[in-house]
């Protein structure tokens, strides 16, 4: 079975901080992903990449950054932390980009004060 | 605006009733895709639907594609408290790879 771990699953942060949240993925998949989740909106695509070293913007990249170092390791950092980024935060990966189906962490529930 | 409608948002049933939940658009997606989330867990895929008017069953789930490729549903058939959860439709657009969700649709299942 595909295994996508993300590092934690609650965190508090204070407003302003730097913040670091960490996704990884077993199965050697091309595509990562992270979403931002919030009770009426669904899942927002923040940032994702296709590959080693490469990015794209989502639907809401403000405020956001990512790093992929390495393939299996997709890192979502949140440069200077508000409490309007408090939100269930997703991980996910797929296999190519002709195989979109997603296998999803457990998710990191962010609260910023 | 969302891509992709999900109505209703909110379901309350009894156990052994039936329900639908739909996933509506205005455009055409390649394939689209069904997962359901449990508190505090990522979403789970349930399943992909990529032909129009394809029909698949899982159990006593069954999921249609529409004929257009522009909506889905998701009907399930004696519902148990099992089957309580967040559903979500996603889609990928066409030359595409990357899943557009809908709000999702929260069922709850009373024993």
């Amino acid at each position: 079975d595909v295994k996508v771990t993300q590092s934690s699953r609650y965190l508090v942060k204070r407003t302003g901080e730097k913040v670091f949240l960490e996704c990884v993925q077993d199965m050697d998949h091309e595509n990562m992903f992270w979403y931002r989740q919030d009770p009426g909106l669904g899942l927002r695509l923040i940032y994702f990449s296709y590959d080693v070293k490469m990015k794209e913007k989502g639907d809401i990249p403000e405020g956001y950054s990512v790093s992929r170092e390495k393939k299996e390791r997709f890192s979502l950092i949140l440069e200077s932390a508000s409490t309007n980024q408090t939100s269930m935060y997703l991980c996910a990966s797929s296999l190519t980009r002709g195989r979109t189906e997603a296998f999803f962490g457990q998710g990191t529930r962010l609260t910023v004060v | 605006t969302q891509l992709l409608e999900q109505s209703p948002q909110f379901l309350s049933i009894q156990e052994g009733e039936n329900l639908t939940v739909y996933c509506n658009s205005s455009s055409v997606f390649s394939s689209l895709q069904w997962y359901r989330q449990e508190p505090g867990e990522g979403p789970v895929l349930l399943v992909t639907v990529v032909t129009g008017g394809e029909v698949k069953k899982l159990k006593r789930l069954t999921f249609q594609f529409g004929d257009a490729r522009k909506d889905s549903s998701l009907h399930i058939t004696a519902a148990q408290p099992g089957d309580t959860g967040l559903y979500l439709c996603a889609g990928t657009l066409p030359n595409d790879y990357k899943l557009s969700f809908g709000a999702g649709t929260t069922v709850t299942v009373r024993a």
